[in-house]
């Protein structure tokens, strides 16, 4: 089956530092890939799309600034929390799909990446 | 825009109990895909189930099953004679067939007593 990973699987930062999570398709070539954010208790909440070679798209309400995503290849996409304040912790959560623009592929979701700012 | 909505935050059973998990969908789009995910404490999701929206089918997987109909836009997940392993929060969702957006509904907390 299609895995995907994420990298690291907790991280704790002091505020005002930038943190960088990854996401690896590890069998399969991601030609779109999703970030997600879940609060404690809560959904899951769309974050931004991302295609392999192109600028992510984000939600309404994503600052884009603040939540940079790169999707350099077809394996691995990025997120980087900039300058991260105690709001931003979170659950993050990537997935990733083979299709991008055809009919609808399953989402393969990686094991999530719990984010702490001191 | 698609919608879905779970209606119960929480449910709590005794073990060996059977429990429905309730699942209502809203779209504009006649091809779409329904999915059920559970999320264990340890919060990786699990995937549990996709439906295209041209199979209406029943669906069982041991003590799983599924009942869809789109005259009600239901997707409702039974789990027959629980267990204390089936403890975690089950999310629904729905996505387009030509917009890879996947929405989640609230989830459903199930805790189930032994």
């Amino acid at each position: 089956g299609a895995v995907v990973s994420q990298h690291p699987s907790r991280v704790i930062c002091k505020s005002g530092t930038s943190v960088k999570i990854e996401c690896r398709s590890l069998d399969f070539q991601a030609t779109t890939m999703f970030w997600y954010r879940q609060f404690p208790k809560k959904s899951l909440m769309l974050m931004a799309t991302s295609n392999e070679g192109s600028k992510a798209t984000y939600e309404q309400g994503v600052e884009k600034d603040k939540f940079l995503i790169n999707h350099a290849s077809l394996t691995l996409s990025t997120l980087t929390v900039t300058s991260a304040h105690p709001e931003d912790s979170s659950f993050y959560i990537c997935s990733a799909s083979r299709a991008s623009g055809s009919l609808q592929e399953t989402q393969y979701f990686g094991p999530g990446t719990r984010l702490l700012v001191l | 825009a698609q919608k879905v909505t779970q209606a119960q935050t929480e449910i709590s059973v005794v073990e060996k109990e059977d429990v429905t998990l309730d699942c209502v969908y809203e779209t504009r789009d006649t091809t779409y895909y329904l999915f059920w995910y559970k999320q264990p404490p340890s919060g990786e999701l699990v995937f549990l189930i996709r439906r295209n929206s041209f199979d209406e089918q029943n669906e069982i997987s041991g003590r799983y099953s599924w009942n869809f109909q789109k005259s009600t836009s239901s997707f409702n997940f039974t789990i027959t004679a629980s267990q204390v392993v089936d403890s975690a929060v089950y999310f629904c969702a729905l996505s387009e067939a030509y917009n890879n957006d996947m929405r989640f509904g609230a989830g459903t907390r199930l805790t189930v007593k032994p």
